[in-house]
């Protein structure tokens, strides 16, 4: 069974500070993977993708891929209260088909 | 960017009646839907992939005949839940592959929270 884990969390920052969700996956052949950001009670939305190895950065947030360690991440700098919400992991095994998520890390950035 | 609505945003119903959700792709063309549902303090779970003039493909443990599953356009798909009951309330969430050049991102609809009493 393919399975993306993730630390439930609550992560807990100051404002200004890095933030850093990380991701697991069970199968090796994925080929992309995703970080979606869920405010309560509204649907996910797109952060960023990636499906290379190594750091895709975009703005403050930058997501690495270690696919040999089937690991990704995401780090947030100088993190805002308003990025406070539950971050999604989502990985792709194969071209058009579904997305497999975790469970989500609820992030909490404090002023 | 691509944009998914969904049709309602809430719903409540009584048990045994049936609810149509409805997902549309705004802007582009979308072949291959995914409906999502999400209870309270839970991931999404898949339940179905919805294919532009072919039958669904359901996911394992999801009751075909309760939960219908029409796409018969490129911007729209429909799910129904048939004779729902409280145990169907939850969050329901559509998506859509992206257009030609972003078919590797699946961008989400809204979501239909349905409470059924």
């Amino acid at each position: 069974q393919k399975e993306v884990e993730q630390n439930s969390g609550p992560l807990s920052v100051p404002e200004g500070a890095i933030a850093s969700l990380n991701c697991t996956y069970s199968d090796r052949v994925s080929q992309s993977f995703f970080w979606y950001r869920q405010y309560s009670g509204k649907s996910p939305e797109l952060i960023m993708s990636i499906y290379s190895n190594g750091d895709k950065e975009d703005g403050r947030f930058t997501a690495q891929l270690n696919k040999a360690s089937q690991y990704v991440s995401l780090l947030i700098r100088d993190s805002q209260p308003s990025d406070s919400a539950t971050y999604l992991c989502a990985v792709k095994s194969q071209a058009g088909t579904a997305l497999i998520f975790g469970k989500g890390t609820t992030l909490s950035v404090s002023s | 960017g691509a944009v998914v609505s969904q049709h309602p945003s809430r719903v409540i119903c009584k048990s045994g009646t049936s609810v149509k959700i409805e997902c549309r792709s705004l802007d582009f063309q979308a072949t291959t839907m995914f409906w999502y549902r999400q209870f309270p303090k839970q991931s999404l779970m898949l339940m179905a992939t919805s294919n532009e003039g072919s039958k669904a493909t359901y996911e394992q443990g999801v009751e075909k005949d309760k939960f219908l599953i029409n796409h018969a356009s490129l911007t729209l798909s429909t799910l129904t839940v048939t004779s729902a009951h409280p145990e169907d309330s939850s969050f329901y969430i559509c998506s859509a592959r992206g257009p030609s050049g972003d078919q590797e991102t699946q961008y989400f609809g809204p979501g239909t929270r349905l409470l059924v009493l």
